[in-house]
């Protein structure tokens, strides 16, 4: 079956680069998602990675993809206290379009501090 | 633009108990999911809704748990009766019909409802 795994937490200092690993096991998925949920907050979309791509850069975010292991990494630059939230990797094979039905992960809470 | 409501933000009840969440999309969108997240683990997909049909439920748990989409507007979520395993949070999200081919970018969540069963 499918399956989406992530370590549980992840704790740096501030300014330093934060990375969060997800692995996954459907090697059919075609898009690859990171989402955000700050306390008492919904789930935010981060960024996304179509399956044929390797890497994805956006601002402080670096998404990388190796498709080989189905491993999917999101890199934060510069963490900041205001980045400590869960974050959840999610993964959909369906076609684009037809419906939004995301795989999640356990989530990797991380936490920042000074 | 009002984001996806959910209502109650948290509801605490007992074993046996029934209880009703409520999920408001964003107006005009089509596209209704419920998921649910138990304690420490993974977001689950629980079903999906086109206007008022029932377009993929394969994620609901058992038949103690029942969601309506009546008009096509806002969705309940009813478990009756709750039992302590159903504990956790229940996230909605909406989206608007996709034409573009694109990814779900467009997907928006809901602050869920955090589900409390003693």
């Amino acid at each position: 079956g499918e399956d989406v795994e992530q370590s549980l937490f992840l704790s740096v200092r501030e300014g330093d680069s934060s990375v969060i690993n997800c692995t996954y096991t459907d090697s059919s998925s075609t898009y690859l998602y990171w989402y955000k949920q700050e306390p008492g907050a919904g789930l935010q979309l981060l960024t996304y990675i179509f399956s044929n791509m390797d890497m994805k850069q956006d601002q402080r975010l670096t998404v990388l993809l190796n498709k080989k292991d189905k491993h999917l990494s999101l890199r934060i630059a510069d963490t900041q206290t205001g980045d400590s939230a869960i974050y959840f990797c999610a993964e959909t094979h369906s076609p684009p379009g037809i419906t939004d039905k995301l795989i999640f992960g356990t989530g990797t809470r991380l936490q920042v501090f000074p | 633009e009002a984001g996806v409501t959910q209502f109650p933000s948290h509801s605490v009840i007992e074993k046996g108990q029934t209880v009703t969440l409520r999920c408001d999309p964003i107006s005009g969108h089509d596209n209704l999911y419920w998921y649910r997240r138990v304690m420490g683990k993974e977001i689950k997909f629980l079903l999906h809704f086109v206007k008022e049909s029932k377009q993929d439920e394969s994620g609901m748990p058992n038949n103690r748990f029942l969601a309506e989409r009546t008009g096509g507007t806002y969705s309940t979520l009813k478990v009756q009766p709750a039992e302590l395993e159903d504990s956790g949070v229940y996230f909605c999200a909406s989206s608007h019909p996709q034409g573009t081919g694109e990814t779900n970018e467009k997907l928006f969540f809901g602050s869920g409802t955090q589900l409390s069963v003693l």
